[in-house]
Formats: C-alpha cells, structure tokens, sequence
C-alpha cells in the first residue's frame, strides 16, 4: 500500500493560536489529498479535498478560513487549524489520491490535536 | 436515516472465536465496499474491499456483500487479542472516488 506521514503526530495548543499539520505522501505523487477529522468513537468526517496546485473544496459546514489547505506539490499537503479552540481538538487524517487505484484509499498515521 | 449504519459496540469476545461485523446501507448506487481496521490513535487501515456483490476471503478474513439487502459482512476466523481495534466499513459509488464510512465497530478479543 501507499506510504504516508503525517507530522506532528500529537500536538498541544493553546486557545487562539494556529498549528499546521503536514502530510506527506512518500512513495507515491497525491494529485489530491483528502482531509478528514474524527471525534472519539465518531466515524471520519470529510473536510475538503484539495488538488495540487489549486484552491481546496471544502465540505458543507466546515469554515475555509479555519481549516486552511494548502497542496503546494505532489507529495505534501498541510493543514493549518487558524485561532484554534478546544471544539478544535479531534484526529485529523489526510488521505491522499491519485495512486492509480481506483478501490484503494489509504490513511496517513493521523495528528491529534488537543486545544486548552 | 444516515446512509450507512454500523453498531459501535464494543462486541468483546474470547479469543478464537468467529467474530461477525456488519453494516448497512440504504445508498443503491453504491459500489465498493471496503473494510478498515483502525487501531487506538492510528489512521485507518485498508483490511478488504469488493466490488458489488460476492465474497472476498484473506487468510482469516472473509468480506461478503449482499447488494439485493444492502447488507456488508466481515468475518474474522480464529480471532486473535492483536485484531482488537475499530472496523470501519466504507462504501462509494462507481462515480465517486469519496467513500462513505460507518461509524465503526469496536471489537475486544480477550485472552
């Protein structure tokens, strides 16, 4: 299967600060990337979807100034979580697209953020 | 109604045992069926996917779809205390490369 990381795998902010989530796709070009967030013992929850090198569509309810996505090349997308709060803390995963499967999804190792 | 239901347990059974998880869906253009593990704090895991009705096995793993009750199965043969985790089913159309994930089943082997 496709080799993803995600960096940091844990992080701790405070209130109205802003953390960025890398995520890299590492034996394989992600023309697009998928953006998840799962609640504890919740199903994962599409965010966006991003394509490299163009703007990101976002999913109905999910704020495009908040959840900023940018997918600069083929084998990195980061997520930046702007003025967090503690609503903010879940599991964020990035799955990438474009291996060439059409059936096969794959998940990078997943950030939990937590917001004090 | 959401479009695909899964119970969230948690189903514990003793080790070795046949463990049955399953999910429906009420989407008929739904195509793929997959399953995923996820263990605590890790993504999600591919475990098996088919393509419209039928059976699919791995090793201890059997996936079944039942299309005609829009019914998915996984079962898991000889389970081990290494297979506790989170199941996910996830299903797409053939028009879509976005999948619709239940809300997962946790599943405890014991000792």
């Amino acid at each position: 299967g496709a080799v993803v990381s995600q960096h940091p795998s844990w992080v701790i902010c405070k209130s109205g600060t802003s953390v960025k989530i890398e995520c890299r796709s590492l034996d394989f070009q992600a023309t697009t990337m998928f953006w998840y967030r799962q609640f504890p013992k919740q199903s994962l929850m599409l965010m966006a979807t991003s394509n490299e090198g163009s703007k990101a569509t976002y999913e109905q309810g999910v704020e495009k100034d908040k959840f900023l996505i940018n997918h600069a090349s083929l084998t990195l997308s980061t997520l930046t979580v702007t003025s967090a709060h503690p609503e903010d803390s879940s599991f964020y995963i990035c799955s990438p697209g474009g291996t060439g499967k059409t059936y096969e999804q794959y998940f990078g190792p997943g950030t939990r953020l937590t917001v004090t | 109604q959401k479009e695909v239901e899964q119970d969230p347990g948690p189903l514990s059974v003793p080790e070795g045992a046949i463990v049955s998880l399953n999910c429906t869906y009420s989407n008929s253009a739904f195509q793929y069926f997959m399953w995923y593990r996820q263990y605590s704090r890790k993504g999600p895991e591919l475990l098996m996917y088919t393509y419209s009705s039928g059976n699919k096995e791995d090793g201890r793993f059997t996936a079944q779809v039942d299309k005609s009750s829009k019914y998915i199965s996984l079962f898991i043969r000889d389970s081990q205390p290494s297979d506790s985790a989170t199941y996910l089913c996830a299903m797409r159309s053939g028009g879509s490369y976005i999948p619709t994930f239940g809300r997962g089943t946790s599943l405890i082997v014991h000792p």
